[in-house]
């Protein structure tokens, strides 16, 4: 167990309408992640966060935004959600030297209708 | 073509059996290896992580890495059928800040 929550676990939204996702931790870890996962792509890196208010890109970051204002929560912005962007999303936290591994969190289920 | 390949089954095999799972990849740089198991509903389970070339072993679990051949493996000896799930492979370069690259994962179902 990685101390990760995610919150919400699950949501229903409509196109157009912003949602805010949150991952907090209580390992106090740098290194924070957003994934996304869809059949037939994987996990994708959306944003991720290497300090408070340090923040960087991912592969799939249009559409979205993120912010860390403490280093236990890492929130994830959905501006004008889309269709598109119904998905799980993961957050997850590295550790080690290298903080060359991630431990996950248990998920967020998003429908955009 | 995508970075890393995954077959993504699904694996059908009795409870017993070894269960072979593989991926190859196309970066040159990356040096940390890992494989994640998760189950339906739930988030990826870090399972073993290898760094560079050569084999690691935990309990029924071994992992392979082929650098030269850009292919690694995960063995599972007598499978169960609680090992019934999809795993992922995963990757990254230090150069890169470490972030991970995923396969699509590959659906393993163990028979009883």
């Amino acid at each position: 167990d990685a101390g990760i929550t995610q919150s919400p676990r699950h949501k229903v939204t409509e196109t157009g309408t912003p949602v805010t996702l949150r991952c907090h931790q209580t390992e106090n870890h740098r290194y924070m992640y957003w994934y996304r996962q869809d059949p037939g792509h994987g996990l994708r890196l959306i944003h991720y966060s290497y300090g408070v208010k340090d923040t960087d890109k991912g592969e799939v970051s249009d559409g979205y935004s993120v912010s860390r204002s403490k280093t236990e929560d890492f929130l994830l912005t959905l501006e004008s959600a889309t269709s598109s962007q119904t998905s799980v999303y993961f957050c997850a936290i590295a550790r080690g030297g290298d903080q060359e591994t991630q431990y996950f969190g248990p998920g967020t289920r998003l429908l955009v209708l | 073509q995508k970075e890393v390949e995954q077959d993504p089954g699904p694996l059908s095999v009795p409870e017993g059996a070894i269960v072979s799972l593989n991926c190859t990849y196309s970066n040159s740089a990356f040096q940390y290896f890992m494989w994640y198991r998760q189950y339906s509903r739930k988030g990826p389970e870090l399972l073993m992580y290898t760094y560079s070339s050569g084999n690691k072993e935990d309990g029924r679990f071994t992992a392979q890495v082929d650098k030269s051949s850009k292919y690694i493996s995960l063995f599972i000896r007598d499978s169960q059928p609680s090992d019934s799930a999809t795993y992922l492979c995963a990757m990254s370069a230090k150069a890169a800040g470490n972030k991970l690259t995923f396969g699509g994962g590959t659906r393993v179902l163990v028979k009883p």
